[in-house]
């Protein structure tokens, strides 16, 4: 079965520097987002991604965060300037057109912890 | 602003017993809605969804879900557990973006499974 997949599984950074999470989406998907989980809190939306740019965001999405598909196959996350906050589960996701039945597939994580 | 509500952070039962997951939904139009379980250091794994049609959905792993509109819930049942259900399970309503699915979350039912 395709997967989405992620890499790192697990990152450790200093606080204020910058991150990067990488992401690669189940191959014939067209939108892309982002989730994070803070521990012991609900799965929260970041960001939605189709057709090269943003198509919603939350209100977390803020001017330290940032998204790009840099080619055919990448999806990342990069996070400026990391604070102590930051620290969560990232998930990456993807789903086909609504034809195919809008589920969204989720990858197995990226775990950021900042000190 | 759409909402999930699962009123039960742990859940404990035997192996062999029946489950119900509860999960109540705000959303101003017809919901899509979703179970996903979550395994230790696992990602999130779609269980089964509801788009239209009949109220009662299988999925995966002998899971089914009721959609009940009047009472706005959708819960997720199994009639016979085995250890390897025990996990996290999130249900999910999705509000449509232009093509694209913003998921919110619940905060999630920990399952423990006793032998």
């Amino acid at each position: 079965e395709p997967e989405v997949t992620q890499t790192p599984s697990h990152q450790v950074t200093q606080m204020g520097q910058e991150v990067i999470l990488r992401c690669v989406p189940i191959s014939n998907h067209l939108y892309f987002y982002w989730y994070r989980q803070i521990l012991g809190q609900k799965v929260e939306f970041l960001v939605s991604f189709y057709n090269n740019e943003i198509s919603e965001k939350s209100e977390i999405f803020d001017d330290q965060f940032s998204v790009e598909r840099p080619d055919g196959s990448n999806f990342t996350l990069k996070i400026r300037s990391t604070k102590l906050e930051d620290s969560a589960m990232y998930f990456c996701a993807s789903s086909a057109p609504s034809d195919m039945g809008n589920t969204i597939y989720f990858g197995e994580g990226s775990w950021l912890t900042v000190v | 602003a759409q909402s999930v509500t699962q009123p039960d952070i742990h859940i404990t039962v035997s192996e062999g017993a029946s489950l119900e997951l509860r999960c109540n939904y705000s959303y101003g139009a017809t919901p899509y809605l979703f179970w996903y379980v979550q395994s230790p250091g696992q990602g999130l794994q779609l269980l089964l969804k509801y788009f239209s049609g009949d109220t009662l959905v299988q999925g995966i792993k002998g899971f089914e879900a009721e959609f009940k509109r009047s009472q706005s819930s959708f819960n997720l049942r199994k009639p016979s557990v085995h250890w390897s259900d025990a996990a996290e399970y999130f249900c999910a309503v999705a509000s449509s973006g232009a093509g694209s699915y913003q998921l919110t979350f619940g905060k999630g039912t920990k399952l423990s499974v006793i032998p």
